[in-house]
């Protein structure tokens, strides 16, 4: 069965700080990856999604990046983080049919900047 | 584009009675379209999903939701909630035609249960 993992589950960073989120997948191969965020209140904006390795769109222009550097591993970062980075980031896969299919969410990461 | 719309952000009803989340989407062909449950500090987890055949789907939980084409609705109900229903709930739609695969998701209803 697949599973997918994120950590860090908590993290507390101060302003102008980098950050390195990592998630992975585990029990499938190629799935289409996704990072979202959840701001408090507010439903899920989509940040990034990655069809394959070194694939990646983004679809909100903020300070945050993202990365595929192997098949089922997804980074996303920042060289420095503002207040407004804080959320709930969620990373998502499904499988990769080249069409809609259900997303499996991973148990995401609190992010506070301070 | 495609949208979805949670008119109710939060919902409270008491221990053992009917619950009616409403979701609408805004899209022009079949949507494709799902519904999440999120418990607090939690990922989202997929209650059932639509993409064909049979309008009444039914989903893990004790939960079913309605597609209504005429509406444009896809009403997550449940006949007796029990206090672990309370989470967040979110709708999602995404385009069942070939285009954009990642679903929408809506803005999320709280649903709070009294004992």
């Amino acid at each position: 069965s697949q599973t997918i993992h994120q950590w860090p589950a908590t993290l507390v960073q101060p302003v102008g700080s980098p950050l390195s989120l990592e998630c992975t997948v585990e029990g499938t191969s190629n799935p289409n990856l996704y990072w979202y965020r959840q701001a408090a209140g507010r439903g899920l904006q989509l940040l990034f999604y990655s069809v394959g390795i070194g694939q990646i769109s983004s679809e909100v222009p903020q300070n945050l990046s993202a990365s595929r550097p192997q098949d089922r591993q997804f980074i996303l970062s920042s060289k420095k983080l503002l207040l407004s980075d804080s959320g709930f980031y969620l990373c998502a896969w499904s499988k990769p049919t080249g069409s809609t299919d259900t997303q499996y969410f991973g148990p995401g990461t609190r992010l506070t900047v301070l | 584009a495609q949208s979805v719309t949670q008119p109710d952000i939060h919902i409270t009803v008491s221990e053992g009675a009917s619950l009616e989340l409403r979701c609408n989407y805004s899209y022009g062909a079949t949507p494709y379209l799902f519904w999440y449950v999120q418990s607090p500090g939690q990922g989202l987890q997929l209650l059932l999903k639509y993409f064909s055949g049979d309008t009444l789907v039914q989903g893990i939980k004790g939960f079913e939701a309605e597609f209504k084409r005429s509406q444009s609705s896809f009403n997550l109900r449940k006949p007796s909630v029990h206090w672990s229903d309370a989470a967040e709930y979110f709708c999602a739609v995404a385009d069942a035609s070939g285009g954009s695969y990642i679903p929408t998701f809506g803005r999320g209803t709280s649903l709070i249960v009294h004992p």
